[in-house]
């Protein structure tokens, strides 16, 4: 059975704290891993990774995908009370997400 | 990003009525759709699959005949709760891909309360 598995659960940091967010996987044949950010309601789209060991960036995120591992994670630096939400982690093609990691931060 | 539009966002209804839920791909052609159900502070469990034409893929311990999924067109699904119980009180969000994209658009959800 496909499985996706994020860690930590739950996360509280300070602003400025810099927090590394974990997505590992057993699953068989995917096309790529997707990390997305749910505040209230939708999820929005943050990356894609297809490939592994090719870090993808896009501001004060990062984020990267280790297949030999099955893994991925993603990096926030300089974290701001704005990036508290949930971060998921998804896999193609039948998008299944995994628990998710519920960020915190404080000022 | 592209937009998916979920159509309603709240909707209380009495136990043993059916709820229809709308979910539309705005401005691309959604070849795939995917409804979730999410328990509060939970993360998303995939409920089904479907593929415009076809009849949708359930997950385990998905009942088909409680869930009845539809999409009849590249910019259309909807998600019927039939004969709602208050179990079925739940956050409802679907998500679109298109044909050539593997990340998927999410809409906004419906909370659906049964009483």
């Amino acid at each position: 059975e496909d499985k996706v598995v994020q860690s930590p659960l739950s996360l509280v940091v300070h602003e400025g704290d810099t927090v590394t967010l974990n997505c590992s996987y057993e699953v068989t044949n995917f096309r790529s891993l997707l990390w997305y950010k749910q505040e209230k309601k939708a999820p929005t789209f943050l990356f894609m990774l297809t490939s592994s060991g090719i870090e993808k960036k896009s501001g004060r995120l990062s984020s990267i995908l280790d297949k030999k591992e099955l893994f991925s994670i993603l990096n926030i630096t300089a974290t701001q009370t704005g990036d508290s939400a949930v971060y998921l982690c998804a896999l193609t093609d039948k998008l299944i997400f995994g628990t998710g990691t519920r960020l915190q931060v404080f000022p | 990003g592209a937009v998916v539009s979920q159509h309603p966002s709240r909707v209380i209804c009495k136990s043993g009525t059916s709820v229809k839920i709308e979910c539309r791909s705005l401005d691309f052609q959604a070849t795939t759709m995917f409804w979730y159900r999410q328990f509060p502070k939970q993360s998303l469990m995939l409920m089904a699959t479907s593929n415009e034409g076809s009849k949708a893929t359930y997950e385990q311990g998905v009942e088909k005949d409680k869930f009845l999924i539809n999409h009849a067109s590249l910019t259309l699904s909807t998600l019927t709760v039939t004969s709602a119980h208050p179990e079925d009180s739940s956050f409802y969000i679907c998500s679109a891909r298109g044909f050539l994209g593997t990340e998927a658009f999410f809409g906004q959800g419906t909370r659906l309360t049964v009483v």
